[in-house]
């Protein structure tokens, strides 16, 4: 069974400061892909950055990069000078890499960033 | 531009109604999803098909079935809606190998 878990619920941030969203993963799958979503309140899921468990570098996008700890089962996302529209919720998610694949994803993280 | 399009953006409906929920997607993948979204729950799978014709259960399946008869489209059906089944619909898409999958715009369902 896969599973992550976000244990943050909530998160407070400054404008123009770096911010990092928690994530740990438990999967027995030997491939597997990890990512990021951010939710606005108008509720679209916005695709934000993948990591293959299989990737030498952390992946990044932009302000966004995505910290993977294999050996410690953590991928955190890290958003670099944050900005006001940065105020969203965060969900990571895993997949399997293998076979017929799904997204499992966590609670969520809601991020707020003040002027 | 990628799209993935859900038929209602918000949705009213009686208990007991049978309920469409539609989704299409452009970018010919072979993957198509649908979750459930509720506040401190995250996302939960409902069903996902990997093929015309094919379909799987996942993790909350009870009160739902689904269709997929063409590869754009993928259908969820609530036979007899029930108010707990009020809830925010995502459907997503993706290819074979899932390392990226996008999501229509959600479905905000009310069942009075």
């Amino acid at each position: 069974a896969q599973k992550i878990t976000q244990t943050q619920p909530g998160m407070f941030v400054q404008e123009k400061e770096a911010v990092t969203l928690d994530c740990t993963y438990d999967t027995s799958d030997p491939s597997y892909g990890l990512f990021w979503y951010k939710q606005p309140s108008s509720g679209e899921m916005i695709f934000l950055i993948y990591q293959g468990s299989y990737d030498q570098q952390n992946a990044t996008e932009g302000r966004y990069s995505l910290n993977f700890q294999k050996a410690r089962k953590s991928a955190n996302l890290v958003i670099s000078a944050s900005q006001l529209g940065d105020s969203a919720m965060y969900f990571c998610a895993l997949s399997r890499l293998a076979g017929y694949s799904t997204l499992t994803f966590g609670k969520g993280t809601m991020l707020l960033v003040s002027p | 531009d990628v799209k993935v399009t859900q038929s209602s953006r918000y949705l009213v409906k009686r208990t007991g109604e049978k309920v469409f929920l539609e989704c299409v997607q452009d970018m010919d993948h072979e993957n198509m999803f649908w979750y459930r979204q509720d506040p401190g729950l995250g996302l939960r799978l409902i069903y996902f098909s990997y093929d015309v014709k094919m379909k799987e259960k996942g993790d909350i399946p009870e009160g739902y079935s689904v269709s997929r008869e063409k590869k754009e489209r993928f259908s969820l059906i609530l036979e007899s809606a029930s108010t707990n089944q009020t809830s925010m619909y995502l459907c997503a898409s993706s290819d074979r190998v899932l390392t990226e999958a996008f999501f229509g715009q959600g479905t905000r369902l009310t069942v009075v």
